[in-house]
């Protein structure tokens, strides 16, 4: 099956700092990719739509300039955290489609001090 | 707009007992729908997907789900449980119709077995 990795899968860093988190298809591309945030206990949010070649598409109240999605080619999305504060700790899935089937990362904690 | 409920944010069966996990759905339009697993600190597993062929799926580990459309109901079900499927399960409906596919989320259901 297809398959998405995501790195690091695991980040702590302090607060102020930005953090630069990397979605790749592996075996497949993608045009399009999805970034989530899951809080604790919580279902899974979507943030965003990556778009290859053009602007992502927020969700509405998610920060454009908070979370930078770039979909730099047909197999990489990244989203960067800027200026990342403990309120931003939390774990982001990505997703990448093969029509209608979604296929996940396996996910980054990302832990702000 | 589509919607998604899943009923019981907690389910607890004994080993080998019946697993039944609930979900509902809206739609106006006929719908895909999937079950994800997650396992503590993992990305999101496919354990199975309708799309409009047999109503009756049978995923991985054992589970199945049946579509009910006059029910508007996919709900999960495992014969007999085992200690291993203890995670989070999330259901899912896809707007198909919609170029990017997007998914609609259920607010999840974590499963507890009792040895």
């Amino acid at each position: 099956g297809a398959v998405v990795s995501q790195h690091p899968s695991r980040v702590i860093c302090k607060s102020g700092t930005s953090v630069k988190i990397e979605c790749r298809s592996l075996d497949f591309q993608a045009t399009t990719m999805f970034w989530y945030r899951q809080f604790p206990k919580k279902s899974l949010m979507l943030m965003a739509t990556s778009n290859e070649g053009s602007k992502a598409t927020y969700e509405q109240g998610v920060e454009k300039d908070k979370f930078l999605i770039n979909h730099a080619s047909l197999t990489l999305s990244t989203l960067t955290v800027t200026s990342a504060h403990p309120e931003d700790s939390s774990f982001y899935i990505c997703s990448a489609p093969i029509g209608w089937e979604q296929f996940f990362g396996p996910g980054t904690r990302l832990t702000v001090l | 707009a589509q919607s998604v409920t899943q009923l019981g944010s907690h389910v607890s069966v004994s080993e080998g007992a019946l697993v039944l996990l609930r979900c509902n759905y809206s739609s106006s339009v006929p719908p895909y729908l999937f079950w994800y697993v997650q396992y503590p600190n993992q990305g999101l597993q496919l354990l199975l997907k309708y799309t409009s062929a047999a109503t009756l799926v049978k995923g991985i580990n054992g589970f199945e789900a049946e579509f009910k459309k006059s029910e508007t109901s996919f709900h999960l079900t495992k014969p007999s449980a085992h200690m291993s499927d203890a995670a989070e399960y999330f259901c899912a409906v896809s707007d198909h119709t919609d170029s990017n596919y997007q998914l609609i989320w259920g607010a999840g259901t974590k499963l507890i077995i009792k040895p």
